[in-house]
This record gives structure tokens, C-alpha cells and sequence, in this order.
């Protein structure tokens, strides 16, 4: 199975600040048609996981233009420019290439 | 709106079998697949499997092989998860998602709501 790993576990960031997050595939998630099949979700207190980021960079709709993902292959960053209040949750990335999909174990980003 | 609306909790006991349902709205239902994964207490997203909604193919994680089923019912839009053999280990909560793959996405973009399933004797 790919290991999906994530760090930091905890990311505790003042408002108005930026944040940033990674996650470490233990293979290649690169497909032969170009496409990374990795993904950003957020999960916040009480609610089901949300969509933010899909094939490793693209904005899900309705997702605020301050959340960006990049990197390819086995490292992939998610960052936010400025965070807000209502960002608070965990951060999983996930993995669709091979079966089993596979998900990080969560980054919590919390308000300092 | 896209929406997957599941069933309630539920409470089994050691050795039982638990249904959920998941009723999918605002979108073609047999255009999709759907997704099962579920989430124990204070854990990560654990995947279990697909069912493809236009055919009932399914596909599953070993992990669940041989005592998960998914179906589905297209007259109604809805698709099954059941699980038998219950322990523990299964208490947690489990929720579909739709799978979008439409050109340039291969990615879980809707998620129900969750349904609790706990498992106690």
C-alpha cells in the first residue's frame, strides 16, 4: 500500500498569517497521462471532509484562492496565504492512484 | 445542489451485520461511482471501495474483502454499504463520497454526511 505521511501534525498559526503543510508519499503518484492523482481534503470540527484541492494543484470550486497546492511525484505542499478563523480543522491529502486509496494521518491547523 | 444523504446511526452487536444507505441527489446517479470510507474515533480516513452506479461493479479494499458488499439501487439513487462480522474495531463512522471522473478530475468532490456505527454488546 502507498504510506501517505504528513507534517506537521500540528500546526498552530496566527490569523492573518501564512501556513503551509506537507505530504510525503512513499511512491510516485505521478500517472502516465501527466496528472498527479493526489489530493488536499479539510475536515472541519464536526463536518464531513471538503474537497480544497484536486490533482495536486487545482482549486475546488468555491474553494478561496488564499489555499494553493504544488509539488509532483512524492512531495506535495499545501499552502495558505493568509489564514482565516474559519480554516480550522484537519488537513488530509489523499492518494487515488493505486488501490487502496490511501490518506495521510492529518495535519491540525489550529488558532493561536 | 449535488447531495448524498445517508442513513441514521446505528448500534450492533458483536457479530452482526450493519446496512447504510446513501441517496444521492442533484446529479445523473448513474453517471458516477461511489466511494465508501470510513473513520474511526479520533482516527484518519480509512478507504474501503467502490461500487461503479451504472453497472454494480465493485471493487474493494483487501482489508474489507469478504465481509463488505456494495450495491446499488438506480431506481431510487441510492447505493449500499453493508458490512457483516461486525467487531469493535468496526465502531466508527462511514461515509460515501462521489467519485468525479470527468475530464482532467479523479478526485472524492461530494461527501455525505457520515453515519455512526457502533459496535457493543
Amino acid at each position: 500500500d502507498i504510506v501517505m505521511t504528513q507534517s506537521p501534525l500540528s500546526l498552530p498559526v496566527t490569523p492573518g498569517e501564512p501556513a503551509s503543510m506537507s505530504c510525503r508519499s512513499s511512491q510516485s503518484l505521478l500517472h502516465s497521462n501527466g496528472d498527479n492523482y493526489f489530493h488536499w481534503y479539510l475536515q472541519k470540527p464536526g463536518q464531513s471532509p471538503q474537497l480544497l484541492i484536486y490533482l495536486g494543484s487545482n482549486r475546488a470550486s468555491g474553494v478561496p484562492d488564499r489555499f494553493s497546492g504544488s509539488g509532483s511525484g512524492t512531495d506535495f505542499t499545501l499552502k495558505l496565504s493568509r489564514v482565516e478563523a474559519e480554516d480550522v480543522g484537519v488537513y488530509y491529502c489523499m492518494q487515488n492512484l493505486q488501490t487502496p486509496n490511501t490518506f495521510g494521518q492529518g495535519t491540525k491547523l489550529e488558532i493561536k | 445542489q449535488v447531495q448524498l444523504v445517508q442513513s441514521g446511526a446505528e448500534v450492533k452487536k458483536p457479530g452482526a451485520s450493519v446496512k447504510i444507505s446513501c441517496k444521492a441527489s442533484g446529479y445523473t446517479f448513474t453517471n458516477y461511482y461511489l466511494n465508501w470510507v470510513r473513520q474511526a474515533p479520533g482516527q484518519s480516513l480509512e478507504w474501503m471501495g467502490w461500487v461503479n452506479a451504472a453497472n454494480g461493479d465493485t471493487g474493494y479494499s483487501l482489508k474489507f474483502q469478504g465481509r463488505v458488499t456494495f450495491n446499488r439501487d438506480t431506481s431510487a439513487s441510492t447505493a449500499f454499504m453493508e458490512l457483516s462480522r461486525l467487531t469493535s474495531g468496526d465502531t466508527a463512522v462511514y461515509y460515501c463520497a462521489r467519485l468525479n471522473a470527468e475530464i482532467r478530475r479523479y478526485d472524492l468532490d461530494y461527501w455525505g454526511q457520515g453515519t455512526l456505527v457502533t459496535v457493543s454488546s
